[in-house]
């Protein structure tokens, strides 16, 4: 099966700038998770959406951070504006069945942000 | 809180010996605990998971150990190589009232395997 799919993989921008990453998830995969690595660390949920309703987003920064999957299979994260703490990879991940996590996250390969 | 602590940071062993990373979570409603191996420049792949059901699952050189009344989880690897050399993290499930749950993961653990 083909894997998460996420674009762009490297994207550098100066503070206070917008910026979009995509992902498209494995196909039939009904929940989609977007998390953010930074240098060193474990990954961090920022959003959970089941289908294209949100099932947690507590830690997403929302003056700054916005998510969406309208259709309930392809999903946007977006930053405005960043900041320099916000150089990380964002790290898309989804999963077959969401309920008490019986199926296992598939991660995407990521994108790297750099915010100079 | 929502907490997972992994020991040690940072692990070096010489090819052939054993490694041991342990994790510790704060939630005793988790039932779920995956360990992820992420190499350099690479998406985390799961390498192993265990369910609150089970104390103990083994797979070829990997086994994973859960003592729900600690609150502790371990990964062991023996007879290590050098390409099990990466960064290891576990997780654990957080219940989201009836919207299943998420996990939360540990900082991480560099394991080097020295030739």
């Amino acid at each position: 099966e083909a894997g998460v799919a996420q674009s762009p993989r490297y994207k550098i921008i100066e503070k206070r700038q917008s910026v979009a990453f995509w992902c498209n998830p494995i196909s039939g995969h009904a929940t989609l998770y977007w998390y953010q690595q930074i240098l060193g660390q474990g990954p961090k949920l920022l959003i959970q959406f089941q289908n294209n309703g949100v099932v947690d987003d507590s830690q997403l920064p929302k003056d700054r951070f916005s998510a969406e999957r309208l259709k309930g299979v392809d999903s946007t994260l977006k930053i405005q504006p960043a900041k320099l703490e916000d150089s990380a990879v964002y790290l898309c991940a989804s999963s077959l069945i969401q309920g008490q996590l019986n199926s296992p996250l598939h991660f995407g390969n990521g994108t790297r942000l750099t915010v100079t | 809180g929502e907490n997972v602590e992994q020991h040690p940071s940072t692990l070096s062993v010489q090819e052939g010996d054993s490694a041991v990373i342990k994790c510790t979570y704060s939630d005793s409603a988790s039932n779920y605990f995956p360990w992820y191996k992420q190499e350099l420049g690479k998406r985390p792949q799961l390498i192993i998971d265990i369910r609150s059901n089970v104390g103990e699952k083994k797979d070829q050189r990997i086994a994973v150990t859960l003592n729900k009344t600690a609150k502790h989880f371990s990964l062991h690897i023996t007879e290590t190589q050098p390409e099990d050399s990466a960064v290891y993290f576990c997780a654990a499930s957080i219940k989201l009232g009836n919207q299943g749950g998420k996990l939360i993961f540990g900082q991480g653990t560099e394991l080097s395997v020295k030739p």
